[in-house]
């Protein structure tokens, strides 16, 4: 197994460019997340997903957008990039919520000037 | 107050010393997970525990769910074990079955040799 892959691993935008952070995991992991990582601070959470077509807002939804239409797959999308977007975002998936363990992506270095 | 509290929030040892990194929760959690991030890297889960003990080469994870207390152990510490180690709880809030997770504010690791 792959486990959890993010692409890309590096980004620069300028502000209010558009962009979609991919993201597979090919465990059939029911459970998948966004987070956001600023610099020197800790994980924030953007949304997450149940299973295929339910999503959720996390703490910082604002900004983003997300789509789960397969169990692999969900992609976030950044509309109208800003500075404060500068960040990485992981992804990250379980099985379930309960007892299964926690797989993060490698993650996306994004820089919006 | 946060759920999630971690100590200590910095922590520099001695190749060779025997290290604790504290972690204290104020919710109702279905499992505690302890993860580590090296500079400019990735998140790898460690250990994910309800209960009881776990071990894993150098490293031992405790949990004590009465006392809302787990420990993470480094025994034998080595410079390459310098990262942030970061416990994060799950647990079912109001809206029941989330799967999300919150997170310590980490403890960040330098083993000098």
């Amino acid at each position: 197994n792959a486990g959890v892959t993010q692409t890309p691993k590096f980004r620069i935008l300028k502000i209010g460019q558009s962009m979609t952070l991919q993201c597979t995991q090919d465990m059939n992991h029911n459970y998948m997340y966004w987070y956001r990582q600023d610099p020197g601070m800790g994980l924030k959470l953007i949304y997450y997903s149940v299973g295929a077509g339910i999503t959720d807002k996390g703490e910082v939804p604002n900004g983003y957008n997300v789509s789960r239409s397969t169990t692999e797959d969900f992609p976030l999308r950044l509309e109208l990039a800003a500075p404060s977007q500068t960040s990485v975002y992981f992804c990250a998936s379980s099985v379930v919520s309960s007892g299964g363990g926690e797989y993060f992506g490698p993650g996306t270095r994004l820089t919006v000037l | 107050k946060n759920e999630v509290e971690q100590s200590p929030q910095n922590l520099t040892a001695q190749e060779g010393e025997f290290i604790t990194i504290n972690c204290s929760y104020s919710v109702g959690i279905s499992a505690l997970h302890w993860l580590q991030q090296h500079p400019g890297g990735g998140i790898v889960s460690l250990f994910m525990l309800s209960s009881g003990k776990k071990k894993h080469g150098r490293l031992i994870a405790t949990i004590n769910i009465q006392e809302k207390h787990s420990s993470l152990h480094i025994t034998a510490s080595h410079p390459r074990d310098s990262a942030v180690y970061i416990c994060a709880v799950k647990n079912f809030g109001i809206s029941g079955n989330t799967g999300k997770l919150i997170f310590g504010q980490g403890t960040t690791l330098q083993v000098k040799p």
